[in-house]
Order: structure tokens, then C-alpha cells, then sequence
């Protein structure tokens, strides 16, 4: 079962903010970020643990409501390199998969100028 | 670091023929690697997880016998696609698991393409 982002795309001009959710149907253990340019492989963003923790990336940040089931990607003050379709990546039940994760349809982001 | 190699990272061929795609981690020991495949616009599908030693464990629906996957050291794993069709044309990225890490990371990608 894959977990649910949205929106599907957004786009956004320079300088502006977006939100990026990520939600699963089963109990979550970790969530993890990644973003892809095309015709490129995913670059790993950042990993939340349950626990409700927020982590922070430059000017993107995440956070993580394990009653909620579900992930945000906070990109504040949006640069053009911030173009690209982000995945959120979940890991399920307590752990200790070897980190095999379950990838979201993806988020297509495109900052103009 | 934590660098992840694939080669090659684009091949064509021809119907029936198998191909090869290697997976290398450069500059750590994967106990884990993943193979994905991924068609254009569309999110990551993950085939097998490989481990050292062992024999992989395939994703639902994927065919053991057509995908075979290689994972003869903590460095390397191999995805052979046998008697490729052209419907197997698609990106194939390998990713590899850190012992005591923290995520998976990716490699370049090979793009196989099949005619």
C-alpha cells in the first residue's frame, strides 16, 4: 500500500513556500525524503523517526505526526534547484527492515523564475 | 560519501537478448541493496531487496526467473534481465543500505531500452 502525497504538483515562482504532504494507512516508523531531477536518480533529503520530531535541511524541513500517519516537507523561500519530483519514502510496523521503504506517486515542483 | 555506482547507465538491445546492470557501492559495505524500476512519470517500484549472501526477495508480481539478481559481495549486486522484451524498457536504479545507517541510497540509474 502505498502512501498518499499531495498535491500531485505545484508550481511555485521564486521566493515562495510550498508544502508537501505525505500520508500512509498503516503505522508508520520512519519517513524518508527524497528528491528526483529528471532523467536523474533520487537524492535522499532527510529521515524522520516517530516521535513527532521536525528536522530542518537549509531552508527545507520536515515533520512528522505519528498519530496523524503522516509526513510534511516544508520548502520555505523556494529556489529555481528546488525544481524536481519529491517522494516520501515510508518504512512500516517497528523497524529493523533494512530499511525497505514504500515510495509515494511523487510531488512534480516547479519553480519559475 | 556513501556513493552508489551503476553500469551501465544506458543500454539498448535487442528482443530476447539478456542484459546485465551492476550495482556497486563505492566507498562503504551495503548488507542491503534494492532494485527499483521506474517508468516515466511514475513513482519508484521497488523489485527485490538483495542481501550479501543470500538470496534476494522479490517484490509481488515480479518474476523471479526473468529478474535475476546477484548479490555476490558487500559491494556489488547485479540485476540480469533475461529474454528482454520491450515492455522491460524502463529505468532501472539499484540503492544500497548502510549497516547501522540511516536510509538507502541511489545510484545513477540505467536506462535499458529494449527494441
Amino acid at each position: 500500500q502505498q502512501p498518499v502525497q499531495s498535491p500531485q504538483a505545484v508550481i511555485l515562482r521564486e521566493g515562495e513556500d510550498a508544502v508537501i504532504n505525505c500520508s500512509s494507512s498503516k503505522a508508520l516508523y520512519s519517513v524518508h525524503w527524497y528528491r528526483q531531477k529528471h532523467g536523474e536518480a533520487p537524492v535522499f533529503l532527510m529521515i524522520l523517526l516517530k516521535g513527532g520530531e521536525q528536522k530542518g535541511h537549509e531552508k527545507i524541513s520536515a515533520s512528522f505526526n505519528e498519530k496523524k500517519q503522516q509526513s510534511s516537507l516544508y520548502l520555505t523561500a523556494s529556489q529555481l534547484s528546488y525544481s524536481g519530483t519529491y517522494f516520501c519514502g515510508t518504512e512500516w510496523g517497528s523497524g529493523g527492515s533494512n530499511y525497505k521503504l514504500t515510495f509515494g506517486k511523487g510531488t512534480l515542483l516547479t519553480v519559475n523564475p | 560519501g556513501a556513493v552508489v555506482s551503476q553500469h551501465p547507465s544506458w543500454v539498448i538491445c535487442k528482443s530476447g537478448t539478456s542484459v546485465k546492470i551492476e550495482c556497486r557501492s563505492l566507498d562503504f559495505q551495503a548488507t542491503t541493496m534494492f532494485w527499483y524500476r521506474q517508468f516515466p512519470k511514475q513513482s519508484l517500484m521497488l523489485m527485490a531487496t538483495s542481501n550479501e549472501g543470500s538470496k534476494a526477495t522479490y517484490e509481488q508480481g515480479v518474476e523471479k526467473d526473468k529478474f535475476l539478481i546477484n548479490h555476490a559481495s558487500l559491494t556489488l549486486s547485479t540485476l540480469t534481465v533475461t529474454s528482454a522484451h520491450p515492455e522491460d524498457s524502463s529505468f532501472y536504479i539499484c540503492s544500497a543500505g548502510i549497516l547501522g545507517g540511516e536510509t538507502q541510497y541511489f545510484g545513477p540509474g540505467t536506462r535499458l531500452l529494449v527494441l
